[in-house]
């Protein structure tokens, strides 16, 4: 039972256009939340995260919105540059949890030049 | 940022050998380490949680005596895959969370390739 999705394995978007990332979470006890950033043969780099005190948290190009009702939040990215091309995992955790981290399967963003 | 190291970044063994993967935190003291595994194109899976000076918490499925944990010292964490097998091949990873408050980013390690042949 996956706690944590990612219903889109991947997204190709434009460069200077927005990239939105999304993920779905079904465990009402998470009340934290991460974007990782991953390259092949490399671990995850964190990006962005938000508690779920919030429903925006804005970091220079990166921005993570929280529906707490919907379980749902997304990741937008804007302007998209080439760089930005990776798998990027949502994750999830919470307060009684030791900082453990539950990831969703990924989303591969591609930006085009 | 925090810097996490994990070497070997990739390993080829025989079938039977034993590998041990290292986890070391730079810059900062580790408490707990986490050890995670990923199969190509799914996502993360939350092996065990290494804590220094105690026994690893294992997740339900993940054989502890197959993947012996030892938390060593506030810096370092190793990971044991004994008498490894062809299933057992896949990307490793460890991470760390940075200082004591419960919501704080973890800073992952480059990863272990491990190919069992």
């Amino acid at each position: 039972d996956q706690q944590v999705k990612q219903n889109s394995p991947s997204l190709s978007v434009q460069e200077g256009r927005i990239s939105i990332l999304n993920c779905d979470y079904t465990n009402s006890m998470f009340d934290y939340f991460l974007w990782y950033k991953k390259y092949p043969a490399e671990g995850p780099t964190f990006l962005i995260s938000i508690s779920s005190i919030k429903d925006k948290n804005e970091d220079g190009r990166f921005t993570v919105f929280l529906n707490k009702s919907a379980k749902h939040l997304s990741l937008h990215i804007v302007p998209s540059q080439p760089g930005d091309s990776a798998v990027y995992f949502c994750a999830a955790s919470f307060s009684g949890s030791a900082r453990q981290l539950t990831f969703g399967s990924g989303t591969q963003l591609t930006v085009l030049p | 940022g925090a810097v996490v190291s994990q070497h070997p970044s990739w390993v080829i063994c025989k079938s039977g050998t034993s590998v041990k993967i290292e986890c070391r935190s730079l810059d900062f003291q580790a408490t707990t380490m986490f050890w995670y595994r990923q199969f190509p194109k799914q996502s993360l899976m939350l092996m065990a949680t290494s804590n220094e000076g105690s026994k690893a918490t294992y997740e339900q499925g993940v054989e502890k005596d197959k993947f012996l944990i030892n938390h060593a010292s506030l810096t370092l964490s190793t990971l044991t895959v004994t008498s490894a097998h062809p299933e057992d091949s896949s990307f490793y990873i460890c991470s760390a969370p940075k200082g004591q408050i419960m919501n704080t980013e973890a800073f992952f390690g480059q990863g272990t390739r491990l190919t069992v042949v």
